[in-house]
């Protein structure tokens, strides 16, 4: 199983602010990672895919990058409703998750 | 608008059995692979299971094959998820999720239904 681990657990970021959270795989994934956003009581929702795609509808202020084992999520200017839980994903052998980075207003 | 509505979850002692079902709308069902992810309380996500857009091909996480059978109505829009044998360890939110495309992300997440295994 390929492990997904991602850092900090918990990143404290003032509004308007720019916030980057990693995730590392346990070996490679090649692009095959996905990044999702969850708000409490609330389903996941895809942000990015193929490492680097905004999926659909997904502001501009989102971006990604990396490839093989190593994978960032930025986002700058922080907006209010960016708080949130934030899960990565490869499936590039079955889907396995990361643990999550909490991303709470500093 | 495209949609996933999961429903049948509820409360069950450990050794039983609860069937899950996530109707589709919006979207042309028959030709994505569908899966199950659960979220156990204040954890993270679990990929469970994955059906082919047909239904010939099913795949199971280890800690539920043998126990847990995906299903799908592809005249109905609907997915399923058998699961018998239920253990405290299966207490989690249950989701439907649609595959962005073969063997990619998933674009699209019900609500959840909350499954609790307990005595």
């Amino acid at each position: 199983e390929i492990v997904m681990t991602q850092s900090p657990a918990t990143l404290s970021v003032s509004p308007g602010e720019r916030a980057t959270l990693s995730c590392r795989a346990s070996q490679s994934v090649s692009n095959k990672l996905a990044w999702y956003q969850q708000k409490p009581g609330q389903a996941p929702r895809l942000l990015i895919h193929g490492a680097s795609v905004r999926a659909t509808g997904i502001p501009a202020r989102f971006s990604a990058s990396g490839s093989g084992t190593e994978f960032t999520l930025t986002i700058s200017s922080l907006q209010p409703e960016d708080f949130a839980l934030y899960f990565c994903q490869q499936y590039n052998h079955w889907y396995t998750f990361g643990q999550g980075t909490k991303l709470e207003i500093k | 608008e495209v949609q996933l509505s999961e429903s049948g979850g509820g409360l069950e002692q450990p050794g039983g059995s609860l069937r899950l079902s996530c109707a589709a709308s919006g979207f042309i069902f028959s030709t994505y692979a569908m899966n199950w992810v659960r979220q156990a309380p204040g954890k993270g996500l679990e990929w469970v299971s994955c059906i082919s857009d047909s239904g010939g091909h099913t795949y199971y996480a280890d800690s539920v094959k043998g126990r847990f059978t995906i299903s799908r109505d592809n005249s109905k829009n609907t997915l399923f998820l058998q699961m018998n044998s239920l253990r405290a360890d299966d207490t989690a939110i249950y989701y439907c999720a649609k595959d962005r495309w073969t063997r990619d992300a998933f674009d699209v997440w019900g609500q959840g239904t909350v499954v609790t295994v307990s005595s």
